[in-house]
């Protein structure tokens, strides 16, 4: 079965502090890999994305994530968060196939102490 | 204008009431999606519809019905609302050229049922 999970549901780091949000996924062909952000009120906006290629992916508003195949893991990363980070963050698997849908993790509350 | 049109943004209903939520769309993609999200549970599949002539049950079809009335337009109904629909809905849109990447969300939808 497919499935992502994100073992955190709340994380608090300081400002300025380096931040790791944990993803693993479970699908049976080449996953296509996604991390969305959703800040309070707002929709979902598409951090990153990996498909194929460079393990490591570079994605927008200084985030990065890994792809470790051997791990089933995808983890979200930052050297530095802003307070402007607050937010809730969304691991999410998918494939190419023409059927394929995208399976969301429950999600990781991330909050900002000054 | 945003790329995916959300109708309304926020709605308070009477358990009983049939709603209907409403999804428009300027991407020209011509895959649909109804998601709900709730705390600690992610984004779960409602339904979706591939093409106009084409609509599929998601993992929590039950007490809901879809009507995609041209490629830009699907509408989620709630036939008769009950308190456990209380949820952030969101719609998004996808091109099948692209597989499951290139997901386009929608606001969002907050609905309240007393």
């Amino acid at each position: 079965a497919q499935s992502v999970t994100q073992p955190d549901i709340h994380i608090t780091v300081s400002e300025g502090a380096s931040l790791e949000l944990r993803c693993n996924y479970s699908y049976g062909a080449t996953p296509y890999l996604f991390w969305y952000v959703q800040s309070p009120g707002q929709g979902l906006q598409l951090l990153l994305k990996y498909f194929s290629g460079d393990t490591l992916v570079q994605g927008i508003k200084g985030f990065e994530a890994e792809f470790k195949r051997s791990q089933s893991s995808f983890n979200l990363r930052k050297p530095s968060v802003h307070w402007s980070d607050a937010a809730e963050y969304f691991c999410a698997v998918g494939g190419y196939s023409s059927a394929s849908k995208i399976i969301f993790g429950s999600g990781t509350r991330l909050s900002i102490r000054p | 204008d945003a790329d995916v049109t959300q109708t309304p943004r926020n709605r308070i209903t009477k358990t009983g009431k049939r709603i209907m939520l409403e999804c428009s769309q300027t991407k020209g993609h011509d895959r649909m999606y109804w998601y709900r999200q709730d705390p600690g549970l992610g984004l779960r599949l409602i339904y979706y519809s591939f093409d106009v002539k084409d609509i599929n049950k998601g993992e929590i079809s039950d007490g809901y019905s879809v009507s995609r009335q041209a490629q830009a337009k699907f509408s989620l109904s709630l036939e008769s609302a009950i308190p456990n629909q209380t949820a952030l809905y969101f719609c998004a849109t996808s091109d099948s050229r692209q597989g499951s990447y290139g997901y386009t969300f929608g606001s969002g939808t907050r609905l309240t049922v007393v």
